[in-house]
This record gives C-alpha cells, structure tokens and sequence, in this order.
C-alpha cells in the first residue's frame, strides 16, 4: 500500500516568510510524528498527535511552530517567520497502533530558508 | 550530556566482514530499544527491535545490556549495500522516541 508522503519535497523560502509542510501518514495510522533533521544528526522530535489531538508538543522549539491534524490524518507543520536556523529536513512518520517503535517515516522536505 | 550516544564513525570496514557498535542510553526507564538504518538523503526505516534476550534477524544481531545501558548492532558477512547510516532509538513508556546522532557505515569491496 501507499507509504507516508510528504508535500512539498523541497521548499525555498526567504527568511521571514510563512511556510506550510504537509504530510499524508498511512491509512488507518492514528499516531503521527513530526521531526527535524540537521545533517549529521538524528531526527530531532517536534510533536506526536494521537488521533486529532497533539499528545505531546515539547519539542516545538518555539511559538511561531505550530502543527495540526483536524481530521485524524493528514497534518499540516506551520512555520511563522522563519529563520535561516529553521532550515532542515522535516520528517514525518506514522505508526501502527500498538507498535511502539515501528514508525514509517516520509521522504521528508528539505526546507531551505535564505 | 546526550540522551542517547552514538559513535559518529565512519567504520570503514571490508565486505565480508564482521562489524560491530554500540550505542549508549541515559534514561534507566527507557522501555525498548530499536535499530533504523538511513541512506544518504532518504529517510530512516526500522531495521530491528532489540529485546532483552537479544535478537537476531540473518546477518544481523542485536543485543541489550540493562546493566550497563547500551545496545550494539552486529553485522556479519557486510555487503556493500550495508553501508548506510544506523540510527538507536530508546523509546519510554509514551512511545517517545530518543534518536542518536547515528553511526555511518561504509563498506569497501
């Protein structure tokens, strides 16, 4: 079947500007992750909804990130006034219910702020 | 100090050999352990869970040490088509995954 997606697979931006990432999880998925990935590093967690709900946000690094997931699927990561620290591959991933670390991850967008 | 340590490498390792890492967790109530593998530019896919006992899937094993907190990736018989990077995961009691920095593997013919 269809794997995770993620829309825009790549996305220049200039610094200040607004950006939206979307991501498509597996169908029947209720847990889906955010992440961040610096070159050289692990992927960094952002926020995990469970449903429609964000279970956990912690790792948001700050207020202009913000993500949501109106209908239990496909959610939508925000990004106001982005900086040029903001640049990075975003990953989303989704899990099957139950398998606590068996996370099917997307391509990600590699987010380029200039 | 890092919640989960990785030695960064490069392991330059011959194909056909025998590699080994280890991976170091903080968190004594870290719940489960995993193994996922990254090629350049692509996104991360689960390779193996690591349980208690040890697990083995082909050439590939992996151990848990509760005690001393860390875990390994055995690779036996490399092949080319190994060489990636290999990412431990510690996950808690939430399904919170904790992702090391990675180990880059890169196997020569």
């Amino acid at each position: 079947g269809a794997g995770v997606s993620q829309t825009p697979s790549n996305k220049v931006t200039e610094k200040g500007k607004y950006v939206e990432l979307r991501c498509d999880p597996i169908s029947g998925h209720t847990a889906l992750y955010w992440y961040r990935q610096s070159l050289g590093q692990g992927p960094e967690f952002l926020i995990y909804f469970q449903g429609t709900g964000a279970a956990d946000d912690s790792g948001l690094p700050n207020d202009r990130f913000f993500a949501v997931r109106p209908e239990g699927s496909v959610s939508t990561l925000k990004i106001q006034r982005t900086e040029r620290g903001d640049s990075a591959v975003y990953l989303c991933a989704s899990r099957p219910t139950g398998a606590e670390g068996e996370q099917y991850f997307g391509p990600g967008t590699r987010l380029t702020v200039t | 100090r890092k919640e989960v340590e990785q030695d960064p490498g490069p392991f330059n390792v011959p194909e056909g050999a025998t590699v080994a890492f280890n991976c170091t967790y903080s968190n004594s109530a870290s719940q489960s352990f995993f193994w996922y593998r990254q090629d350049c530019r692509k996104e991360p896919k689960l390779l193996m869970s690591v349980y208690s006992s040890g697990n083995e899937d082909g050439r590939f094993t992996a151990q848990l040490n509760r005690a001393s907190q860390y875990i390994s990736l055995l690779i036996r018989d490399s092949k080319l088509s190994d060489s990636a990077t290999y990412l431990c995961v510690a996950a808690d009691s939430n399904y919170q995954l904790i992702w090391g920095a990675g180990t880059k593997l890169i196997i020569k013919p």
